[in-house]
């Protein structure tokens, strides 16, 4: 699986866009870029994923490059409730087998009033 | 639908002692996990199931050991608990072909002594 490279922190006013960066060089033609977080002693939760095309669903925007080596999500209207370490995941998916996903330590995103 | 719970959600063991953490899911998925989280820390696989009746080991398998009961359940044992295993242990489960995104429990906090 390719590694990715997340800023340890990062911080953000309520209401206004954060967007978290992931630097992901070595992704291969098959890997995905998926993105969960984890609000303070919660369990992970999923956001998004996507594979070379900008997504969108009701939590958030994922923005990747053309290249695919890089990519950002985008919370385009930060609440408190947001606050949570968020991780960028680099996985191949489908076919029949499990995923495994690999997580580091994330960006700890700080929302403020 | 409850998702993944977990059972219990604190336990508190001397060194030597041995505990099973409960896992169960209502979400007929195939893909069960454990995983592992220190303070400051992502979270570590220790043990997979990939669907009914296999197991296999993840990252940081020693000292525990895992049964697939069912396809719902999914249970984690420590036979003789140190001090090291002192963590938040998460179980998730997925259904391979469909996204595959993970599902989080709500985690159990042991601490050994």
């Amino acid at each position: 699986d390719a590694k990715t490279t997340q800023p340890p922190s990062m911080d953000c006013a309520e209401g206004r866009a954060a967007n978290l960066p992931c630097n992901h060089s070595t992704i291969s033609g098959n890997e995905y870029v998926y993105w969960y977080r984890q609000i303070h002693s919660q369990g992970p939760q999923y956001i998004i994923h996507g594979l070379k095309n900008n997504e969108t669903n009701e939590m958030a925007s994922l923005i990747i490059t053309e290249d695919r080596k890089s990519s950002t999500l985008i919370l385009p209207h930060a609440t408190l409730r947001d606050t949570a370490v968020y991780y960028c995941i680099v996985r191949a998916r489908g076919g029949t087998g499990f995923q495994k996903l690999v997580f580091g330590t994330g960006t700890r995103l700080l929302v403020s009033p | 639908n409850a998702g993944v719970t977990q059972t219990p959600k604190f336990q508190v063991l001397k060194t030597g002692q041995s505990m099973t953490l409960q896992c169960a899911q209502d979400m007929n998925h195939n893909s069960m996990y454990w995983y592992r989280q220190d303070p400051g820390m992502g979270l570590r696989l220790i043990y997979y199931s990939a669907s009914e009746g296999t197991t296999d080991k993840g990252e940081v398998p020693n000292g525990y050991n895992v049964s697939r009961l069912n396809k719902r359940e999914f249970s984690l044992r420590l036979e003789s608990a140190a001090p090291s295993q002192t963590s938040v242990y998460f179980c998730a489960s997925s259904e391979p072909g469909q996204g595959n995104e993970q599902f989080f429990g709500p985690g159990t906090r042991l601490t050994v002594l």
